[in-house]
């Protein structure tokens, strides 16, 4: 199973709406990173959260952390179809004491005009 | 502004070919990764730098190698390319920051098609 669970993995929206991506480790967090990807290119990087609690916000796109349930959302308000493309969690994680970067699998995002 | 950029956006090899796949970064950054993505599969890591010469297998590193013998430059190589290699492959680079990692800035992926 995935260590970095996102969901949904796809979403269709209307422009206007607002929508939520969820982000769960099921390992220890270290630090958690949002990511989004336009269709055939690379990763964008939006935001770093490291402490239980911190919510940053750029534009638009709000991002959580709630540490107790190793978990992160991105919230979008007033959805444009600018917003499209593949959001992607990554997280510093530890496994037995080793340090690893992990990426989710991915959401897609579509938005309707 | 960070930049990290590949050789190639597309590019059409055949099976059996050598294929070398070159990243460069501009900020000086320790790390440097290498992954490939694939619908369904996500993003794995296929082998990681974190200083000059030094390298690590990431999750998927058969049938794959790697150079690097300048801080700014990781190159990734298909000794001899099968059809399975076919993907999308994405360079990252990042600061190491106190034994961990940071967020990563990535090359804009080079599609490789085997035939």
């Amino acid at each position: 199973s995935q260590e970095l669970e996102q969901s949904p993995q796809s979403l269709i929206v209307q422009e206007g709406k607002n929508l939520t991506i969820n982000c769960t480790s099921s390992k220890t967090l270290y630090g958690l990173y949002w990511y989004k990807q336009k269709y055939g290119e690379g990763l964008i990087f939006l935001m770093m959260l490291q402490k239980g609690g911190e919510e940053k916000s750029h534009e638009k796109i709000t991002a959580k952390l709630d540490e107790k349930k190793q978990q992160s959302s991105l919230h979008i308000t007033a959805s444009q179809p600018s917003h499209a493309g593949i959001y992607l969690c990554g997280a510093d994680v530890t496994t037995s004491g080793t340090y690893k970067y992990i990426f989710g699998t991915g959401t897609r995002l579509k938005v309707l005009a | 502004d960070v930049k990290v950029t590949q050789s190639s956006r597309y590019l059409v090899k055949r099976t059996g070919e050598k294929v070398f796949l070159e990243c460069v970064q501009d900020m000086d950054h320790e790390n440097m990764f290498w992954y490939r993505q694939d619908p369904g599969l996500g993003l794995r890591l296929i082998y990681f730098s974190y200083d000059v010469k030094m390298k690590e297998k990431g999750d998927i590193p058969e049938g794959y190698s790697v150079s690097r013998e300048k801080k700014e430059r990781f190159s990734l190589i298909l000794e001899s390319a099968s059809t399975n290699q076919t993907s999308m492959y994405l360079c990252a680079s990042s600061l190491r920051v106190r034994m961990r990692y940071n967020e990563q800035f990535f090359g804009p992926g080079t599609r490789l098609t085997v035939l």
